[in-house]
């Protein structure tokens, strides 16, 4: 089992461009999860989804959008970048409803 | 409004010794409250968790307890090992409903254990 794994580890956008942030599970979980960590803040939540085909927002959407095709994917959608964006970006899954949730290593990505 | 606060951003214990990390809460609704452990450079992973059923929960070397009139919780470590050196978030979640998939993080503890 590999986990979660996430691609790119590392990333530097200009600004105005867009990238997109891959996340993949291979412990069939149906809730998938994207977090941003700011330098000395806790995890908060982007997008989250409770299975293929269904997402939702979370506390800070604006500036990115995901897609759940399947239960193993959860990409994450950055456009137009902007110096804001600048975090680590971190992907979970988890089996139930707010339990505990596996954590991808993370993409550190830079807007400059 | 900063509904997790850990308030101590660092934490200095001699190996051996315990450790006792704080969390402090305040939405009256989160029932459910888990403890994660971050190396640098890697994700969160998960150390314990406890329901707000229970005051106590224990895992080896690790218990974390609950004071739900204080809206209170704290991490225990004994005894702390070189190894235990990392950044913990407190988080919390409602148990059901609408909240129930997102959890809520403190901003985080830098523990360092001092060989």
């Amino acid at each position: 089992n590999a986990g979660v794994t996430q691609t790119p580890k590392f990333r530097i956008l200009k600004i105005g461009q867009s990238m997109t942030l891959q996340c993949t599970q291979d412990m069939n979980h149906n809730y998938m999860y994207w977090y941003r960590q700011d330098p000395g803040m806790g995890l908060k939540l982007i997008y989250y989804s409770v299975g293929a085909g269904i997402t939702d927002k979370g506390e800070v959407p604006n500036g990115y959008n995901v897609s759940r095709s399947t239960t193993e994917d959860f990409p994450l959608r950055l456009e137009l970048a902007a110096p804001s964006q600048t975090s680590v970006y971190f992907c979970a899954s988890s089996t139930g409803l707010g339990y505990e949730q596996y954590f991808g290593p993370g993409t550190r990505l830079t807007v400059t | 409004d900063q509904q997790v606060k850990q308030n101590s951003p660092s934490l200095s214990v001699q190996e051996g010794r315990i450790s006792i990390l704080n969390c402090d809460y305040t939405n009256s609704m989160f029932d459910y409250f888990l403890w994660y452990k971050k190396y640098p450079a890697e994700g969160p992973t998960f150390l314990i968790s406890i329901s707000s059923i229970k005051d106590k929960n224990e895992d080896g070397r690790f218990t974390v307890f609950l004071n739900k009139s204080a809206k209170h919780l704290s991490l225990h470590i004994v005894p702390s090992q070189p190894g235990d050196s990392a950044v913990y978030f407190c988080a919390a979640s409602e148990g059901s409903g609408a909240g129930s998939y997102q959890l809520t993080f403190g901003k985080g503890t830098k523990l360092s254990v001092i060989p």
